[in-house]
């Protein structure tokens, strides 16, 4: 059964802290998302690889985001340092190469507190 | 502003009602997805809409993409507890790239 994988499912943190959220997408799919999903924004697209490489993260605020993917089979998310601000369920998403419907295969999602 | 605007907000309704939601924008997409998300869960594909005009059904849901390709919406008939989520729809306007932006989205509660 092939899934997206997210850790950690809950992370609850202090402010100025380090949080580090990893996404093991599914085997074969060449682009990968990363959204942030709030009650007041919904899902915002932070960014996005495909074939490993960063193609826009014009979506994460600079200074304290990072995103990378090491390998195929991971995908990172570094909030450095977090800010209650930062509160919110992180998703990503895989998507294969050839595709007809679009469809974007997401995760459980990793929720986020900052105090 | 969102590019993608969704209506209503929220919507509770009783079992066996029929409802619509609407998905509004002043751009053009390739194509239009329409995903519902549980709590707790990710969100799941429902259907994909490509040609202006088309409707799709999955059951008790049809979905129409609008002839601009600017809109669409998801009529639902009689609505049971098991469709209660949150309904997001998500456009492409990268000419089949697949990088969806999405609304805010739709929360349906389903009484019994």
């Amino acid at each position: 059964d092939a899934r997206v994988t997210q850790t950690p499912r809950h992370k609850v943190t202090e402010m100025g802290q380090e949080v580090t959220m990893r996404c093991q997408p599914i085997l074969g799919h060449n682009t990968v998302f990363w959204y942030r999903q709030t009650m007041m924004q919904g899902l915002e697209l932070l960014a996005y690889f495909r074939n490993r490489a960063p193609l826009d993260d014009s979506g994460m605020p600079k200074d304290r985001f990072s995103a990378e993917m090491p390998d195929a089979t991971l995908a990172t998310l570094k909030i450095q340092p977090s800010e209650p601000r930062d509160s919110a369920v992180y998703f990503c998403a895989s998507l294969p190469g050839r595709t007809i419907t679009g469809e974007l295969f997401f995760g459980e999602g990793s929720r986020l507190t900052v105090l | 502003t969102q590019l993608l605007e969704q209506s209503p907000q929220f919507l509770s309704i009783q079992e066996g009602e029929n409802l619509t939601v609407y998905c509004n924008s002043s751009s053009v997409f390739s194509s239009l997805q329409w995903y519902r998300q549980e709590p707790g869960e990710g969100p799941v594909l429902l259907v994909t809409v490509v040609t202006g005009g088309e409707v799709k059904k999955l059951k008790r849901l049809t979905f129409q993409f609008g002839d601009a390709r600017k809109d669409s919406s998801l009529h639902i008939t009689a609505a049971q507890p098991g469709d209660t989520g949150l309904y997001l729809c998500a456009g492409d306007r990268s000419g089949g790239s697949y990088i969806p932006t999405f609304g805010r989205g739709t929360s349906l509660i389903v009484h019994p």
